[in-house]
């Protein structure tokens, strides 16, 4: 089993409309999960990062968090072509979350927003 | 992540060749990570230095890759004898000494070096 898990894509979505985009874990104990955006060609760059259960809002972003789910989620409002890219979900597992940020990357979900 | 600076970006060697990618942290940053990302895959953990210490080297293939971060000068990720399945894009990322905390810290990632093995 992957320790975290994202649909591969794409998903393609209307400009304006929401996207949707889902990860899971498999270490229950993990504390801190990252959303990262990545252009083709391009290095990631941190969206939104979350830690506790629940919604955090960051402009037109709002992640997601159910730990006893084991899933973290991303929503876009409004999106918009620039929006696609690969979105990539990270995970810091539990023996790391005291010590440094090793972050296990899931694979990614790519996503098309067309006009 | 525009302070995390790498080099060369782009690289290209012949099977057997040696291949050195160099990483500098942004400024006040004293750890070191290393990512390989294999086409259309997600980053791959390779290792996590200190300093003039390996700390965690667990994502290292076994053969033919090594990492330091001396004292003086860059992060230095060398993969010797390259072979056509490292081609790959390698990314570095760096992060404050200031660690332990769930909340708040973060690591900024470089822009990468994309190495292709002819």
């Amino acid at each position: 089993q992957k320790e975290v898990e994202q649909n591969s894509g794409p998903l393609s979505v209307p400009e304006g409309a929401i996207a949707s985009l889902n990860c899971t874990y498999s270490d229950r104990g993990s504390q801190s999960f990252f959303w990262y955006r990545q252009y083709s060609g391009k290095s990631p760059e941190l969206i939104m990062s979350i830690y506790s259960n629940g919604d955090k809002e960051d402009g037109r972003f709002t992640a997601q968090l159910n730990k006893a789910s084991q899933y973290v989620s991303l929503l876009i409002r409004d999106s918009q072509p620039s929006d696609s890219a690969t979105y990539l979900c990270a995970a810091v597992p539990l023996v790391f979350s005291g010590g440094y940020n090793k972050l296990i990357f899931g694979a990614g979900t790519r996503l098309a927003v067309h006009p | 992540n525009a302070g995390v600076m790498q080099n060369p970006r782009h690289l290209v060697r012949r099977r057997g060749q040696e291949a050195r990618l160099r990483c500098s942290p942004m400024k006040g940053h004293s750890h070191v990570y290393w990512y390989r990302q294999l086409p259309e895959e997600g980053l791959k953990f390779m290792v996590y230095l200190q300093k003039e210490n390996i700390i965690d080297e667990s994502g290292m293939p076994k053969e033919r890759f090594s990492a330091e971060f001396p004292k003086e000068g860059p992060s230095i990720l060398r993969i010797q004898q390259v072979v056509r399945g490292d081609s790959a894009a390698y990314f570095c990322a760096s992060s404050p000494p200031e660690l332990g905390q769930i909340a708040g810290n973060t690591i900024y990632f470089g822009e990468g070096s994309w190495l292709t093995v002819v």
